[in-house]
């Protein structure tokens, strides 16, 4: 079953907070996070594994609650360049993902 | 360090004929998967090779089929081509299932 994720769009000005969630029916050994701008390839974010620590790098960051089976994407002080869409890629223990369908993220000035 | 690479970059096939699409993943890793995706249906696992042996297989049907050579370089092959098989096929790679994947940057088919 595929991930739900939300929203499905958000637009923000610049400096402005974001979250994005991804919510499973299936138990999660991995949930991984790529950000895809328009006619490029997806770019890993991040990935959470099943009993390892939150995650974050500058101003991006990402929980896993596996009991509710759902992971958030934090994004702090939007810049222009957070502007593409957000994938979440939910993985078994045989390694398969399986995608969202994408929130669409969309930074003004 | 070298990126992920395929080939061809577009492609235009006609309706009944088939098509090899083909990967190079970064040196070293071993996992290979490869993806469809459309505006409509996001993306969509067709399978996931792993030092030779397709680990993992999606819910495509048989005209879809993969191979991995022992150097890790991955082909992806669509028989009988419909009109609906008009995608972008992503390769993706990582040294095993517990890290991040890099994409290629795809491989546009359009079947007329």
């Amino acid at each position: 079953q595929q991930p739900v994720q939300s929203p499905q769009a958000v637009i923000l000005r610049e400096g402005e907070d974001a979250v994005i969630n991804c919510s499973s029916s299936k138990a999660l050994y991995s949930v991984h996070w790529y950000r895809q701008k328009h006619g490029e390839a997806p770019v890993f974010l991040m990935i959470l594994l099943k009993g390892g620590e939150q995650k974050g790098h500058d101003k991006i960051s990402a929980s896993f609650n596996e009991k509710k089976q759902q992971s958030s994407l934090y994004l702090t002080a939007s810049q222009l360049s957070y502007s593409g869409t957000y994938f979440c890629g939910t993985g078994g223990s045989n390694y398969q993902l399986i995608w969202g369908a994408g929130t669409k993220l969309i930074i003004k000035p | 360090k070298a990126g992920v690479t395929q080939t061809p970059r577009y492609l235009i096939k006609t309706r009944g004929q088939q098509v090899t699409l083909s990967c190079s993943p970064i040196s070293g890793h071993r996992s290979v998967s490869w993806y469809q995706q459309t505006p409509g249906q996001g993306l969509q696992f067709l399978f996931e090779y792993f030092s030779e042996t397709q680990r993992n297989k999606g819910n495509f049907p048989g005209r879809f089929s993969g191979r991995q050579f022992s150097n890790s370089r991955s082909e992806m092959n669509v028989s009988t081509l419909e009109l609906g098989d008009s995608a972008l096929y992503l390769c993706a790679s990582s040294p095993s299932g517990d890290y991040g994947y890099t994409f290629g940057s795809g491989t546009r088919l359009t079947v007329v």
